[in-house]
C-alpha cells in the first residue's frame, strides 16, 4: 500500500520555540494532505486540509497563524507550530490522498511535547 | 463538520468473546471507513463501505453499512489479544475525513 512518512517522530521543545513537522508521501503523489491532532484518549481532530500549490483550509477554531501549513510539492507538506506552548503538546498525524482514490493513508504521527 | 457518534466508548472483553462497535450519524453518510489504531500507533485503514446494506468480511472482522446509510458496525468474532486498540469509523467527505469518537477495545487474556 501507499506509504506516508512523518518526521520527526518525537520532538521536545521549549515553550516559545517553533517546531516543523514534515509529512511525505513516499510512493505516490498526494494532491491533498490532511493534518490531524489527537489529544490523549480522544478521537482525531482535523486541523486543516492542505492542497498542493494553494493555501491550506483550516477548520474552525484552529489558528492559522499558529499552525502554519505549507504544501510545496505533491509529496511534501509541512506543519509548523509557531511559538509553541505546553497546551500544544499533542500527537500530530498527517494523511495523504493519492490520485483517483479517496482513501487516506496516514503517517505514523509526531509526538510533540512542549516544556 | 458532521457528527459521527460511536458506542461504546470503551469495551473490555475476555479473549475469545465477540466484540461489536457501532457508528451512528444523524445524517445520511456517503460512505463509511473503519480504522484501527494500536496503542501508541496511528490509525490504519481497514475498509470502506459505500453501498446501502453492504456487508464485508476480513477474517474475523465483519463490517456492515446500514440500509439507511446512517449507521455502521464492526463486529469481531472470537477476539484475540492482537485486536486491542481503538477502532474509529469515519466518513470520507469531499476533502477530508470526519472521524467518530472511537471505541477503545481491551482484550483480557
Amino acid at each position: 500500500g501507499a506509504v506516508v512518512s512523518q518526521h520527526p517522530s518525537r520532538v521536545i521543545c521549549k515553550s516559545g520555540t517553533s517546531v516543523k513537522i514534515e509529512c511525505r508521501s513516499l510512493d505516490f503523489q498526494a494532491t491533498t494532505m490532511f493534518w490531524y491532532r489527537q489529544f490523549p484518549k480522544q478521537s482525531l481532530m482535523l486541523m486543516a486540509t492542505s492542497n498542493e500549490g494553494s493555501k491550506a483550509t483550516y477548520e474552525q477554531g484552529v489558528e492559522k497563524d499558529k499552525f502554519l501549513i505549507n504544501h510545496a510539492s505533491l509529496t511534501l507538506s509541512t506543519l509548523t507550530v509557531t511559538s509553541a506552548h505546553p497546551e500544544d503538546s499533542s500527537f500530530y498525524i498527517c494523511s495523504a490522498v493519492g490520485p483517483s482514490t479517496d482513501t487516506q493513508y496516514f503517517g505514523p504521527g509526531t509526538r510533540l511535547t512542549v516544556l | 463538520g458532521q457528527q459521527v457518534m460511536q458506542i461504546p466508548q470503551y469495551q473490555h472483553v475476555q479473549e475469545g468473546e465477540d466484540f461489536t462497535t457501532y457508528c451512528n450519524s444523524s445524517t445520511t453518510l456517503s460512505n463509511i471507513q473503519w480504522y484501527k489504531q494500536r496503542p501508541g500507533g496511528h490509525p490504519v485503514f481497514l475498509i470502506q463501505l459505500v453501498k446501502s446494506g453492504e456487508v464485508k468480511k476480513q477474517k474475523r472482522l465483519t463490517f456492515q453499512f446500514g440500509e439507511a446509510k446512517k449507521n455502521s458496525s464492526l463486529h469481531i468474532t472470537a477476539t484475540q489479544t492482537t485486536d486491542v486498540g481503538t477502532y474509529f469509523c469515519a466518513e470520507a467527505g469531499a476533502n477530508n475525513l470526519f472521524f467518530g469518537t472511537g471505541t477503545r477495545l481491551t482484550v483480557i487474556p
